[in-house]
């Protein structure tokens, strides 16, 4: 099993539409969580941390659940430019740091 | 330009021949990390320092890969006796640790592209 599974996707979504990413970790020791994004051909750069009480940054809100592993990521009236990898992210103890597969979002006009 | 450098931005060799990636990490940025990424996949966990000490390698690296952070400062990935399994991204990533203002950010180089032949 891998220590962090996302939704496979691809998913393409309406401009304005909601969409929800996915994200489960294995390691039930694992300390920090994030969402990072990835552009084509670019290098990941975070977008949000995680935090258990649940989080929102305009139109992204994360979400963790440390019972069931799970971490999830919405995003409120998608825009065109928001179109990329959606790379789930988990920090272990002693600050490993491991990513998932990705998720990735086509924003269709 | 303070960000992440890596080099050399693109690599082909053959089968069979050594290369080296350098990464030079922010400066005052104590943790280093490796990774692979390959065409639709997430970046692969390779190894990551604390300074100049190697905190763990990936049980998936064979031992044809090897990493080093000599002073604390930069660092290199050499990969020996290269496959075509080894063509890939390699990125090089960066943090201020338990000192960092946003804890677990990680500040990426550009990467290294290898295409072995």
């Amino acid at each position: 099993r891998k220590e962090v599974e996302q939704d496979p996707g691809p998913f393409n979504v309406p401009e304005g539409a909601t969409v929800a990413f996915n994200c489960t970790y294995s390691n039930s020791a694992s300390q920090s969580f994030f969402w990072y994004r990835q552009d084509c051909r670019k290098e990941p750069k975070l977008l949000m941390s995680v935090y258990s009480s649940g989080n929102e940054d305009g139109r992204f809100t994360a979400q963790l659940n440390r019972a069931s592993q799970y971490i999830s990521l919405l995003i409120r009236d998608s825009k065109l430019s928001d179109s990329a990898t959606y790379l789930c992210v988990v920090k272990t103890s002693y600050d490993k740091v491991i990513f998932g597969p990705g998720t990735s979002l086509s924003v269709i006009p | 330009d303070t960000g992440v450098s890596q080099n050399p931005r693109h690599k082909i060799t053959k089968r069979g021949q050594n290369v080296t990636f350098r990464c030079d990490p922010i400066s005052e940025h104590n943790r280093l990390y490796w990774y692979r990424q390959t065409l639709g996949q997430g970046p692969e966990f390779l190894t990551y320092f604390q300074n100049e000490a190697q905190l763990e390698k990936s049980r998936l690296l064979s031992d044809r890969f090897s990493a080093e952070r000599p002073k604390g400062s930069f660092s290199t990935l050499e990969i020996q006796r290269t496959e075509q399994g080894d063509s890939a991204m390699y990125l090089c990533a960066s943090s201020p640790g338990l000192a960092g203002t946003r804890t677990g950010e990680l500040f990426f180089g550009e990467g290294s592209r290898l295409t072995v032949l």
